[in-house]
């Protein structure tokens, strides 16, 4: 069946460094593909999203592309901020369902 | 201002007291759905009702009922609930099932005892 593998966490970084989290996904089709953000004590948020391959969305400087090649939509961002930390999840659109990875927490210290 | 709500926010009940948890959304949605998110996990959808009246098991659906009876809301229902189901649910809606703009709730942390 359809599935989202995200990178482990925590992932720990300091202000103004790089930022990728890696998702990768099997599906039948070519399934929209979302980012979904939670921050402490909130719902989920949706950061970005692709419809079609090669697409690339991109919201508050995080920037995922499409790449149905190497069924990716890692996520990405120049210069993270304190206030970026939070649990990121991918997902994609399966059906009547959207699929979840399991949540990569990031921790962005000052 | 566009919202899913849910209620209550946290719950702690004993097994076997049934309950419902209730989601109310103002956006006029057709599509909405309820997730569990454990810890390891991810996020598991539990149902999913594509219109009023119109429902559907999603992947865990074992000792969990719904209702769509108005278009704006979407209760969870738990007719016996049982310590394995102590979990944070998520009540999500979308203007159709391809979930392009899918807004979710913020949450119930619920823990049966």
């Amino acid at each position: 069946g359809d599935s989202v593998t995200q990178m482990e966490g925590p992932v720990t970084l300091s202000e103004e460094a790089f930022l990728t989290i890696n998702c990768t996904y099997t599906a039948t089709g070519y399934p929209s593909l979302f980012w979904y953000v939670q921050y402490p004590g909130e719902g989920l948020q949706l950061l970005l999203k692709a419809t079609k391959a090669d697409d690339k969305g991109s919201n508050k400087g995080f920037e995922a592309t499409y790449r149905k090649e190497t069924t990716s939509f890692h996520l990405e961002k120049g210069s993270v901020q304190v206030s970026d930390s939070a649990v990121y999840f991918c997902a994609s659109q399966a059906g009547t369902a959207l699929i979840f990875g399991k949540g990569t927490t990031l921790s962005v210290s000052s | 201002e566009a919202q899913v709500t849910q209620n209550p926010r946290y719950l702690i009940t004993v097994t076997g007291k049934k309950l419902t948890v209730t989601c109310s959304q103002n956006m006029n949605h057709e599509y909405m759905s309820w997730y569990r998110q454990d810890p390891g996990l991810g996020l598991r959808q539990i149902y999913y009702s594509m219109n009023v009246e119109v429902t559907d098991k999603g992947d865990v659906p074992e000792g969990y009922k719904v209702s769509r009876k108005e278009k704006r809301n979407f209760p969870l229902i738990l007719e016996s609930p049982s310590p394995n189901q102590t979990s944070l649910y998520f009540c999500a809606s979308s203007p159709n099932q391809r979930h392009t703009e899918a807004f979710f709730g913020q949450g119930t942390r619920l823990t049966v005892v």
